[in-house]
């Protein structure tokens, strides 16, 4: 089993839809959890944090459940320029900061 | 704009040659990584430094090796390329003191073709 798992893509939706990812990991001793963007061809950047009381930044918002070990992230009213792939992160502890990531779930935008 | 930067970006060369990919970084970061990523799939870490002298072997095992001479450099060695090294290199930094963060930067990436 990976230790990062997310949902499969690719996601194809509308301008302006509301798309939600999926992401849950195996080792329940980790510290932190992180969404990074990759666009096609290029590095992935950090998107947003990842906590445990839920955070929004603008039309994103990522939800953490512990217990389940379960992340999410949501983009409401979806722009052509949030195609990309998704990559859900996590940090465990004790390997000194190591990022552990998903295999990422591509996202389609279209007019 | 992270200040980590890579070279070559792209490199096609034949089996057998000796292959040196250069990452430098300018935010004085005491952290550096090299991933390997084919693509569509995920990312995998091959090799990591905590500071100078400092060099590790990440999860993914490899046929590579790195330095750690300077802070700002982390170079990565392929003695001899073969086909099964083609890939995407990416190397990325963060820093020890904001450990708050975890955040890793990234570079643009190598893209390598062996032939």
């Amino acid at each position: 089993r990976k230790e990062v798992e997310q949902d499969p893509g690719p996601f194809n939706v509308p301008e302006g839809a509301t798309v939600a990812f999926n992401c849950t990991y195996s080792n329940s001793a980790s510290q932190s959890f992180f969404w990074y963007r990759q666009d096609c061809r290029k590095e992935p950047k950090l998107l947003m944090s990842v906590y445990s009381s839920g955070n929004e930044d603008g039309r994103f918002t990522a939800q953490l459940n512990r217990a389940s070990q379960y992340i999410s992230l949501l983009i409401r009213d979806s722009k052509l320029s949030d195609s990309a792939t998704y990559l859900c992160v996590v940090v465990p502890y004790n390997q000194g900061g190591k990022l552990i990531f998903g295999q990422g779930t591509e996202l389609s935008v279209k007019p | 704009e992270a200040d980590i930067y890579q070279t070559p970006r792209y490199l096609v060369i034949g089996t057998g040659k000796k292959i040196t990919l250069e990452c430098s970084q300018t935010m004085g970061h005491d952290k550096m990584y090299w991933y390997q990523q084919d693509p569509g799939m995920e990312l995998h870490l091959i090799h990591y430094s905590y500071g100078v002298n400092s060099t590790e072997k990440g999860d993914l095992s490899s046929e590579s090796t790195v330095s750690r001479i300077r802070t700002e450099h982390f170079p990565l060695t392929l003695e001899s390329a073969r086909p099964s090294h083609t890939s995407q290199y990416l190397c990325a930094s963060s820093s020890l003191r904001d450990r708050g963060s975890n955040e890793q930067f990234f570079g643009p990436g190598t893209r390598l073709t062996v032939l």
